[in-house]
């Protein structure tokens, strides 16, 4: 099974509505990372937040992290049509460094 | 800036051919992973390299080999390609971990088994 799962599978949403998609992992990790990958394109590296840090903002980005129960959510603020996208959160694992993705969130605004 | 290039984007094989998928990167990485991406499925990990003339298993590793000779390349085999192994494959690379640098990746190779 995967490292990391993402909730909800799928979102819609209005534009300048605020997206929120949670993360689950189960291993112990060094970091966490955001990726968004527009249909049939690579992914795209959002953000990063590391182990030891609770909270990160990068623009419209926040996102925070509890390593007490292993989760993270990723907060897209004022929403665009750009924005539509698949959203998936990857972690590095402590011990072998391995860089593991979930299944994504498929986020849709509506203009 | 080339960055990660994937080689090549497409390609259509017959059950029980082999290929090589070829990964480059210009970066001086260390870490390069190869992903396959399946409809619902997320991206799951195949095999990674942390350095030159390593690599290691990831989650689905059977029925690919891979080989790290160069540090710049990194290889993804299909000795005898099923139709299960039809997907879309993603490669990947990145700095040492102490760095908690983020992974750029390629544009992908849509592999289609028939």
């Amino acid at each position: 099974s995967q490292q990391g799962e993402e909730d909800p599978q799928a979102l819609s949403i209005q534009e300048g509505e605020n997206a929120t998609m949670n993360c689950s992992y189960k291993t112990s990790i060094n970091n966490l990372q955001w990726y968004r990958q527009n249909s049939g394109r690579g992914l795209v590296h959002l953000i990063l937040i590391r182990s030891n840090e609770r909270e990160k903002h990068s623009g419209r980005l926040r996102v925070t992290l509890d390593t007490s129960k292993k989760s993270s959510s990723l907060l897209i603020t004022a929403s665009r049509a750009a924005d539509t996208a698949s959203y998936f959160c990857a972690t590095e694992t402590s011990n072998d460094y391995k860089l593991s993705f979930g299944a994504g969130t498929t986020v849709t605004v509506r203009a | 800036n080339a960055g990660v290039t994937q080689t090549p984007k497409f390609r259509v094989l017959k059950t029980g051919q082999s290929m090589t998928l070829l990964c480059a990167q210009d970066m001086n990485h260390e870490y390069m992973y190869w992903y396959r991406q399946d409809p619902g499925m997320g991206l799951r990990l195949i095999h990674y390299s942390v350095g030159e003339g390593t690599t290691a298993k990831g989650e689905v590793p059977d029925g690919y080999n891979v080989s790290r000779l160069k540090k710049q390349n990194f290889l993804l085999g299909l000795e005898s390609a099923a139709p299960s192994q039809t997907s879309v494959y993603f490669c990947a690379s990145s700095y040492f971990s102490d760095l908690n640098t983020e992974a750029f990746f390629g544009q992908g190779t849509r592999l289609t088994v028939v």
